[in-house]
């Protein structure tokens, strides 16, 4: 299987501030690496798919990036209701293995 | 519009066994790739399985192969998760989702979830 790390595990910040989230795979995934946001007792939802696309209707202010085994979500300007979990997924080989979570809240 | 609504709640005895639903509306339920999730209480996104109803072609993740059965009815447009035999520890939340595999593979619409509680 491949692992999924992320750091940092969690994370407190302001409304305005730019946070960013890393994602480690253990091998080459070769960008088939979605972003997902969870809210307590929510399904998760879909931010980023394959690296870098904006999925439809998500803000302009979340974006992706990476390559290779190494893998970002970056928030420009956190908002009040960007306070949740974040989880990254590789989908380049089955079983299509979650990383365990950022959850970023309020300083 | 798409829909995955899952099946309500369950409170189940351990050695029961389960099988819970999630129908699919507003897509072509036998052209796209429904998951499964596990979330334990208060831990981190867990993939269980995939089956595309199309075939009923199935993966499973190591973890649970064995522990539970994923299959679909695609008469009726539902995926299922099921157990022969639950324990304490398959109390969770449970997802499915849509598979999408347009520009990279992503699940794009979740159903709601399902409670599964399992005690005596």
């Amino acid at each position: 299987d491949i692992q999924m790390t992320q750091s940092p595990s969690s994370l407190s910040a302001s409304v305005g501030d730019r946070v960013t989230i890393t994602c480690r795979a253990s091998q080459t995934i070769s960008g088939y690496l979605n972003w997902y946001q969870q809210k307590s007792g929510k399904a998760p939802k879909l931010l980023i798919y394959t690296t870098t696309s904006l999925y439809s209707g998500v803000p302009s202010r979340f974006s992706g990036g990476g390559s290779g085994t190494e893998f970002t979500l970056t928030i420009s300007s956190l908002q009040p209701e960007d306070f949740a979990t974040y989880y990254c997924q590789q989908t380049s080989t089955t079983p299509f293995t979650f990383g365990p979570g950022t959850k970023v809240d309020i300083k | 519009e798409v829909q995955l609504v899952q099946s309500g709640a369950e409170v189940i005895k351990p050695g029961e066994s389960l099988k819970i639903s999630c129908k699919g509306s507003g897509y072509t339920f036998t052209s796209f790739w429904i998951g499964w999730v596990r979330q334990m209480p208060g831990k981190d996104l867990e993939w269980i399985g995939i089956i595309y109803p199309g075939d009923s072609d199935t993966r499973y993740s190591p973890s649970f192969q064995g522990q539970v059965t994923i299959s679909a009815d695609k008469s009726i447009n539902v995926a299922y998760l099921q157990w022969s035999s639950l324990k304490a520890s398959d109390t969770a939340m449970y997802y499915c989702a849509r598979q999408s595999v347009v520009s990279g593979s992503f699940s794009d619409y979740w159903g709601q979830g399902t409670l599964v509680t399992v005690s005596s």
